[in-house]
């Protein structure tokens, strides 16, 4: 998994159920990010955080909720304010400079049932 | 605010043959540049990043990339491209140390015919 692991690969959500998607990583990093991916629309950064117990809103941020209580450990609540959360989503940790780019996890595709 | 615009939404490209996929940034300050790609239902791998120096970078898989700052460029190429190649790219830009917050392109999807 090259050091961050994300939980589970596939998940169902009835309509108005929130769920929580899981994001481990084991490489040391400070900041951590998620991502949603849609077809033809790239990567949209839903929330970030460069450090425990802080985090920032991303450019999609509404109807999502984060927490970073760990350093290791970033997880991402779709709640049933989201009106389309179908899609795939990644996780991602990075050092706090610049330099390394990004390390991703191998996703989680979210279906809405 | 810096934005990356990826030219190709598509690129279809016969196996052996080589392959540009175009990247162009807007950034006002100095970059760092990373091209990703991605397979079907799987995270992003890195293929390369340019921080300084050289302007020409080797990645893995054979491909190559050559920074342009003059015309805020950071084109990926490959001179002979396999099936296994097929995949989604991504360039990136990262606008230097103080917070890592890297922007992304909308992608390349590359389609490797036989």
């Amino acid at each position: 998994d090259g050091g961050i692991t994300q939980s589970p690969k596939y998940l169902f959500r009835k309509e108005g159920q929130n769920v929580t998607l899981s994001c481990e990583q084991y490489l040391n990093h400070d900041a951590m990010y998620w991502y949603r991916q849609d077809p033809g629309q790239g990567l949209r950064l839903i929330y970030y955080s460069q450090i425990v117990n802080d985090f920032q809103k991303g450019d999609i941020a509404e109807g999502y909720s984060v927490s970073r209580e760990k350093k290791e450990s970033f997880p991402l609540t779709v709640t049933s304010a989201q009106k389309n959360p179908t899609a795939f989503y990644l996780c991602a940790s990075s050092n706090r400079q610049g330099r390394g780019g990004y390390t991703f996890g191998s996703g989680t595709r979210l279906t809405v049932v | 605010a810096q934005s990356v615009t990826q030219l190709d939404s598509q690129v279809p490209v016969f196996e052996e043959a080589p392959v540009e996929l175009r990247c162009n940034y807007s950034s006002s300050v100095s970059v760092y540049l990373f091209w990703y790609v991605q397979y079907p239902n799987q995270g992003l791998q890195l293929l390369l990043k340019y921080l300084s120096g050289s302007t020409l970078v080797k990645g893995i898989n054979g491909f190559e990339a050559e920074f342009n700052k003059s015309q805020t460029s950071f084109h990926l190429r490959k001179p002979s491209v396999h099936i296994s190649d097929t995949a989604e790219y991504f360039c990136a830009v990262s606008e230097g140390a103080a917070v890592n917050k890297l922007t992304f392109g909308g992608g390349t999807r590359v389609l490797v015919k036989p």
